[in-house]
């Protein structure tokens, strides 16, 4: 089955650095990555959209200048959240797309911890 | 607005026992209703999904229903086992390239 490795699964940074999150789908072409941000006890939020080559969409209150996307293959999409604060600590779970219906693969999540 | 309402928020069941899970959908553009599995520290996983085109739909031990006309699903957990203790979404999504719209999601317990 369609396999999407992130990494990494959890990470922990200092306030003001910045941390790349990768996501891969090992095994199919990823038109389209769906990145969330999960809270504890809480659901998934869509924080952007991105088409392999394309500028990502981000939804309302998401900063677009803090949590870069970048979709330069069609099997790699990396989130980096820029000079990270505290309440920046999430699980952030990506989400490939192979376009056709019900194509959604999720990675296993990075839980990120600001200090 | 939310466009997929999940109920309950939490439950409780014993071990053999039947948890129903049920979402109600506004949008009647959606054309895929998946249900995700989701354990603590990991993403979440496909359990089973339904078109708008089948009133029901099982695979092992799950079930969904769909009622269109009700703009209405569930998910049933036959036989539940300690082990399905988790995390359900159910979720939504138009055609395409478009993102699941995901429930507040149902915090299952199941007790032996």
């Amino acid at each position: 089955g369609a396999v999407v490795s992130q990494h990494p699964s959890w990470v922990i940074c200092k306030s003001g650095t910045s941390v790349k999150i990768e996501c891969r789908s090992l095994d199919f072409q990823a038109t389209t990555m769906f990145w969330y941000r999960q809270f504890p006890k809480q659901s998934l939020m869509l924080m952007a959209t991105s088409n392999e080559g394309s500028k990502a969409t981000y939804e309302q209150g998401v900063e677009k200048d803090k949590f870069l996307i970048n979709h330069a293959s069609l099997t790699l999409s990396t989130l980096t959240v820029t000079s990270a604060h505290p309440e920046d600590s999430s699980f952030y779970i990506c989400s490939a797309s192979s376009g056709r219906v019900g194509g959604y693969t999720f990675g296993s999540g990075t839980r990120l911890t600001v200090v | 607005q939310q466009q997929v309402k999940q109920s309950p928020q939490s439950l409780i069941v014993q071990k053999g026992g039947i948890p129903i899970i049920n979402c109600a959908y506004e949008n009647t553009a959606f054309d895929y209703f998946p249900w995700y599995q989701q354990f603590p520290g990991k993403g979440p996983a496909l359990l089973i999904a339904i078109r708008p085109d089948v009133s029901e739909k099982k695979e092992g031990r799950f079930t969904i229903s769909f009622n269109k006309s009700a703009k209405q699903f569930s998910l049933h957990i036959m036989d539940s086992q300690p082990g399905d203790s988790a995390t359900y979404f159910c979720a939504a999504s138009f055609s395409g390239n478009t993102p699941l719209v995901f429930g507040k999601g149902t915090r299952l317990s199941v007790i032996a």
